[in-house]
């Protein structure tokens, strides 16, 4: 199985800061990873797939890098609204395996 | 737009059954893959299992954790997926979320978009 790790598992920031994520695999998983968003009592929310590419909707001040190992989820400016815990997933086999989590604390 | 239900949820006793529902609307459901994933008290997301469409040969797969308990079926005419937990045990109690898998060739799947959940809790 292909294991995700996030870091940092929880981060302190203020309105306006840059703020970015990190999620390693395992073993090479290409492109194939999404980026979720979730707040408490709700679903997760999908943000990015393929490492970079936005989902409809979701605001431009999110984006995503990487390839292979090492993946980034950047917010370039943070807003109240992004104050949330964010997951990867890969989807290059079976199981599917989602990183432990990031939780954005406001600072 | 497209939105995903679940229901059926609820409290159950070590060694009991359960069965979930997701039903969808606003996309054509048989044409995507049906995933469920839940979620611990306090904890992160875990994949429990997918059943392709039919585009994509109408196989399943699950998460070693599930395998043998747990079966996911779909009623493609009436929107539904269904994951039927048998066997229930403590640790199998979560939130559990459906979701459409999307794909491209060469891939995998990613999820969306997700239902709101529906709660088992398995106690005595």
């Amino acid at each position: 199985d292909i294991q995700m790790t996030q870091s940092p598992p929880t981060l302190s920031a203020s309105v306006g800061d840059r703020v970015t994520i990190t999620c390693r695999a395992s073993q090479s998983i290409s492109s194939w990873l999404a980026w979720y968003q979730q707040k408490p009592g709700k679903a997760p929310k999908l943000l990015i797939y393929q490492a970079s590419n936005l989902e409809s909707g979701v605001p431009s001040r999110f984006s995503g890098s990487g390839s292979g190992t090492e993946f980034t989820l950047t917010i370039s400016s943070l807003q109240p609204d992004d104050f949330a815990t964010y997951y990867c997933q890969h989807y290059s086999s079976f199981p599917l395996t989602f990183g432990g989590g990031t939780k954005v604390e406001i600072k | 737009e497209v939105q995903l239900e679940e229901s059926g949820g609820g409290l159950v006793q070590p060694g009991g059954s359960l069965r979930l529902s997701c039903t969808g609307s606003g996309f054509t459901f048989g044409d995507y893959a049906m995933t469920w994933v839940r979620q611990a008290p306090g904890k992160g997301l875990e994949w429990v299992g997918l059943f392709r469409s039919r585009l994509y040969g109408g196989t399943i797969e699950y998460a070693a954790s599930v395998k043998g308990r747990f079966t996911i079926s779909r009623d493609n005419s009436n929107s539904i997926a269904y994951l039927q937990m048998n066997s229930l045990k403590t640790e199998d109690t979560a939130m559990y979320y459906c979701s459409r898998g999307l794909t491209v060739p060469g891939a995998k799947y990613w999820l969306d978009p997700w239902g709101q959940g529906t709660l088992v809790t398995v106690s005595s």
